[in-house]
């Protein structure tokens, strides 16, 4: 099956800071979206981004599907950036399957 | 709209008990799909269904039943439960198979 992996699994940064988040995908897909996990659980929907690049405040994404991979920037980190980021993709003809990545998890600190 | 709900929230089970995890939502959408999160490992697509009437395995299916006979409820059924299914369960909805999915609070159950 497809395999997506996402580094670097643990990042720290101080309040302010940048950071870019990937996701490297081993097959073509038709759908890959990037989720924020917060420390209470919930699971929030950050982008829908198959391909090109979108932008919501701080946050923006872009993915080259033609070279397998996706990014994730975060700008002016905040304290309510801390959680975990996941990647998760969908093959061609399996419409439906979200495949997971197994998440960098982010601590901001004050 | 509240979205995506789940209950129970928390369940304690014992090796070899039954009980149903409730999954509904209310934004009409044809897609829905129960995942499952084990600590440091993304989640793993359980079942999932594109309309009512119809659903399909996903990655760890082994274990688990689940039905859709309306638009908003799919609710997913440990017939007899193992330690090995403690979990964090997570419903899911989308307006159709490819598009932006949106996720429930989550059920955290515990098998003894």
């Amino acid at each position: 099956g497809i395999q997506v992996e996402q580094s670097p699994p643990d990042l720290i940064l101080q309040e302010g800071a940048n950071s870019t988040l990937r996701c490297n995908f081993s097959d073509s897909v038709n759908n890959l979206q990037w989720f924020h996990q917060n420390p209470w659980g919930q699971l929030i929907n950050l982008f829908y981004i198959p391909s090109g690049t979108k932008q919501n405040g701080r946050l923006s994404a872009t993915t080259v599907a033609t070279e397998r991979y996706s990014l994730l920037y975060i700008s002016s980190s905040q304290t309510t950036d801390s959680g975990v980021y996941f990647c998760a993709v969908e093959r061609y003809n399996q419409g439906g399957k979200l495949i997971f990545g197994q998440g960098t998890e982010l601590s901001v600190k004050p | 709209n509240a979205g995506v709900t789940q209950t129970p929230k928390f369940q304690v089970l014992k090796t070899g008990q039954s009980m149903t995890l409730q999954c509904a939502q209310d934004m009409n959408h044809e897609y829905m799909s129960w995942y499952r999160q084990d600590p440091g490992m993304g989640l793993r697509l359980i079942h999932y269904s594109v309309g009512a009437g119809i659903t399909d395995q996903g990655e760890v299916p082994n274990g688990y039943n689940v039905s859709r006979s309306t638009t908003e409820d799919f609710p997913l059924r440990l017939l007899s439960a193992a330690p090995s299914q403690t979990s964090v369960y997570f419903c899911a909805s989308s307006p159709g198979r490819s598009d932006t999915q949106y996720f429930g609070p989550g059920t955290r159950l515990t098998v003894l």
